[in-house]
């Protein structure tokens, strides 16, 4: 049950695209396309943003896509606004009804 | 209003145990499996357990298996967390989330902060 791996933090201008990464194994990430994204401020809950790799729920900006490749799953926020500005998380099932976190990535938006 | 109350967190010294409870209202909660999650102050969110609708399956991260039961009661729409064995590394904002087509959590609380500290 090792978190999965993302960039500690990323940043991007207004109007720029930016791509977060999550790598993980072929237990997890690879095994299942299973994989969702979350949005933090702070002192906040986390948000669903991306599940099922790609498909997002209502209310979520069509700026937020979602992807997969093997053992790594990708969230790119294109259109980068100011509100944008959190820390995301990806997540993933990891087999036997566990999942597994990613250690979550900064976004800061100059 | 659909939302998860977070409550029971409070300090607790090494060894110790607590209770934490997660009251659901707006929605069916009988129908949903529920999570635990966790996040040490400036960390990462952690999964810690899950248990089906009805309470008769629970999955534990192995960080706690052993030391934590995941509970719950339909009757009063409320999940539990009951933590035995309480260590410093245990010291985290504790989130119950609701579990949406299987895999994901569509709907999170507000968390209440766990201390274990001397």
């Amino acid at each position: 049950q090792s978190a999965l791996t993302q960039p500690a933090s990323v940043s991007g201008s207004p109007g720029q695209s930016i791509t977060i990464s999550c790598t993980g194994t072929s237990s997890d990430v690879g095994s299942y396309n299973l994989v969702s994204w979350y949005q933090q401020y702070p002192g906040k809950a986390p948000k669903l943003m991306i599940y099922e790799g790609s498909k997002r729920p209502s209310g979520v900006s069509n700026r937020f896509s979602g992807s997969k490749s093997g053992n790594t799953a990708s969230l790119t926020i294109s259109g980068l606004q100011a509100e944008d500005e959190a820390d995301y998380y990806c997540c993933s099932y990891a087999g036997s009804s566990t999942w597994v976190f990613g250690g979550g990535t900064k976004l800061t938006v100059l | 209003e659909v939302q998860l109350v977070e409550s029971g967190g409070g300090l607790v010294q090494p060894g110790g145990s607590l209770r934490l409870s997660c009251a659901a209202s707006g929605f069916t909660f009988s129908s949903y499996w529920m999570h635990w999650v966790r996040q040490a102050p400036g960390k990462g969110l952690v999964w810690v357990s899950r248990i089906n609708s009805d309470g008769s399956s629970t999955t534990y991260a192995d960080s706690v298996k052993g030391r934590f039961t995941i509970s719950r009661d339909n009757a009063k729409n409320t999940l539990y967390l009951q933590m035995n064995s309480l260590r410093a590394e245990d010291t985290a904002v504790y989130y119950c989330a609701r579990v949406y087509l299987n895999w994901y959590f569509d709907l999170w609380g507000r968390g209440t902060l766990v201390t274990v500290s001397s």
